[in-house]
C-alpha cells in the first residue's frame, strides 16, 4: 500500500524558514519523480516543484511563484522527500502535500499525502 | 503559464442525474489533462488522465473527453458519494496548473 506522510509544518513568522519532510512507502521511491503541491483553504491546488530520479540526475523544476525561495531534495536511502522553504510570506500559508505520479515520469498524481499545514503569521 | 478556466464554479444536481464540468485551457494542451475529486478534509484523488483514461478503481460512471483547449468531465447517474470539489490539471507545460474547481452538491 502506497503511503506518503508529510511532517514539519507549523506556525512560522514572516521571513522565517521551515523544512517539510515526506516519508514514502509502498512503492519504489527511488524510481519516481516526486512533487510538492500546496493548497490554500478553499482554493485550487498549486504545484510547487518536482525532483526527478537518479537516472535523470535529480534535476528539478519549480513554479516561478516559489523559485529561489524553496528547494526540493530527496534521500532515496531513507525514502524521504524534502522541501526547504525560506523567506516565508503570509501567502505561503497553505496545506502542503507531497504527491507521487501515476507513472515514474508522469506529471499527474495518483497518490497524495494527507498534507501538513503551514501558517505564516506574526 | 497555462491558465485553466473551469466551469461552473458550483453545481447542484439530483441523484441519478448526469452532470458535466468543463475546463478550458488558455492554449492547446494536447490532451495532457487530468481530473481529480477532492472530498472535504481529504486529499485530491485522481479520476481521469490523458483527458479520457479512467484511473484504476474509479467507477465507470466517470468519463472524460475533449481535445485542444476544451475538456470535460461527465458523471453519469450521480451518487451521494460524488459530493466533492472537482479540479482539472494540465501537464503539457510547466508550471503544472489546476483549474479553480467545481463544487458539486446534491439537490
Amino acid at each position: 500500500e502506497v503511503k506518503l506522510l508529510e511532517s514539519g509544518g507549523g506556525l512560522v513568522q514572516p521571513g522565517g524558514s521551515l523544512r517539510l519532510s515526506c516519508a514514502a512507502s509502498g512503492f519504489t521511491f527511488a524510481d519516481f519523480y516526486m512533487s510538492w503541491i500546496r493548497q490554500s483553504p478553499g482554493k485550487a491546488p498549486e504545484w510547487l516543484s518536482f525532483i526527478r530520479n537518479k537516472a535523470n540526475s535529480y534535476t528539478t523544476e519549480y513554479n516561478p511563484s516559489v523559485k529561489g525561495r524553496f528547494t526540493i531534495s530527496r534521500d532515496d536511502t531513507q525514502n524521504v522527500l524534502y522541501l526547504q522553504m525560506n523567506t516565508l510570506r503570509a501567502e505561503d500559508t497553505a496545506i502542503y502535500y507531497c504527491a507521487k505520479p501515476e507513472r515514474n515520469w508522469a506529471d499527474y498524481f495518483d497518490y497524495w499525502g494527507q498534507g501538513v499545514m503551514v501558517t505564516v503569521s506574526s | 503559464d497555462i491558465r485553466m478556466t473551469q466551469s461552473p464554479a458550483s453545481l447542484s444536481a439530483s441523484l441519478g442525474e448526469t452532470v458535466n464540468i468543463e475546463c478550458l485551457a488558455s492554449e492547446d494542451i494536447y490532451s495532457d489533462l487530468a481530473w481529480y475529486q477532492q472530498k472535504p478534509g481529504k486529499s485530491p484523488q485522481l479520476l481521469i488522465y490523458n483527458a479520457n483514461s479512467l484511473q484504476n478503481g474509479v467507477p465507470s460512471r466517470f468519463s472524460g473527453s475533449g481535445s485542444g483547449t476544451q475538456y470535460s468531465l461527465k458523471i453519469n447517474s450521480l451518487q451521494s458519494e460524488d459530493v466533492a470539489t472537482y479540479f482539472c490539471q494540465q501537464y503539457n507545460n510547466y508550471p503544472l496548473t489546476f483549474g479553480s474547481g467545481t463544487k458539486l452538491e446534491i439537490k
